[in-house]
């Protein structure tokens, strides 16, 4: 069974501050997505990352991928209340579907 | 259509009445996923279609769960017998899939149905 772990479930922090989170799993992915969804809404994607020790930022996100392919990592700077949500890392085997971690709920307050 | 679609938004039903939940992808899109979520939870694949044929439905918990796709487009799942272990919210996705059949494109999802079994 495939699985991937984030890493914090909750997170409860004040507007300017940093944060991470973390996707792990023992399993290799062919690419790994990281989706933001709102209350009542589907997930909306943010990122794909395809190659191993691939870096991507969008504005004050910075999405990491491991070198093996295996974790990966969501970085935001100077979090504003905007930032709230939940936060999904979806990994993709390659067989068509995605495998979904269990979510990082970020609260930020102003 | 320019997004995902998905009916009813909210449907209440009481347990062991069959309900139906629909959802029409975007145009062009010839994979289709199906997932469940419980409150404040990841998403658990249920099952996934490639054109109108499910070449993965590992994910259904049981064989009340059925599902099925027609002239490429619109899917329907369909749970028999509701239980209240089923409520949940019931979200639809679809993307592009390469020729390979590799899907490293995005999912769209929709807003899915929630689904409460009294």
């Amino acid at each position: 069974t495939q699985l991937l772990e984030q890493s914090p479930q909750f997170l409860s922090i004040q507007e300017g501050e940093n944060l991470t989170v973390y996707c792990n799993s023992s399993s290799v992915f062919s690419s790994l997505q990281w989706y933001r969804q709102e209350p009542g809404e589907g997930p909306v994607l943010l990122v794909t990352v395809v190659t191993g020790g691939e870096v991507k930022k969008l504005k004050r996100l910075t999405f990491q991928f491991g070198d093996a392919r295996k974790d990966s990592s969501l970085h935001i700077t100077a979090a504003q209340p905007g930032d709230t949500g939940l936060y999904l890392c979806a990994g993709s085997t390659g067989g068509g579907k995605l495998i979904f971690g269990q979510g990082t709920e970020l609260s930020v307050k102003p | 259509g320019a997004g995902v679609s998905q009916s009813p938004s909210n449907k209440v039903t009481e347990k062991g009445k069959d309900v139906e939940l629909r959802c029409d992808p975007i145009s062009g899109h010839t994979a289709l996923y199906w997932y469940r979520q419980s409150l404040g939870q990841g998403l658990e694949f249920l099952i996934y279609f490639q054109g109108n044929s499910a070449p993965d439905k590992s994910g259904l918990p049981s064989d009340r769960f059925s599902a099925e796709r027609t002239g490429g487009s619109v899917s329907t799942l369909t749970i028999q017998r509701t239980q209240q272990e089923d409520s949940a919210v019931y979200l639809c996705a679809s993307s592009l899939v390469q020729p390979t059949g590799v899907s490293n494109y995005g999912y769209t999802f929709g807003s899915g149905t929630r689904l409460t079994v009294v």
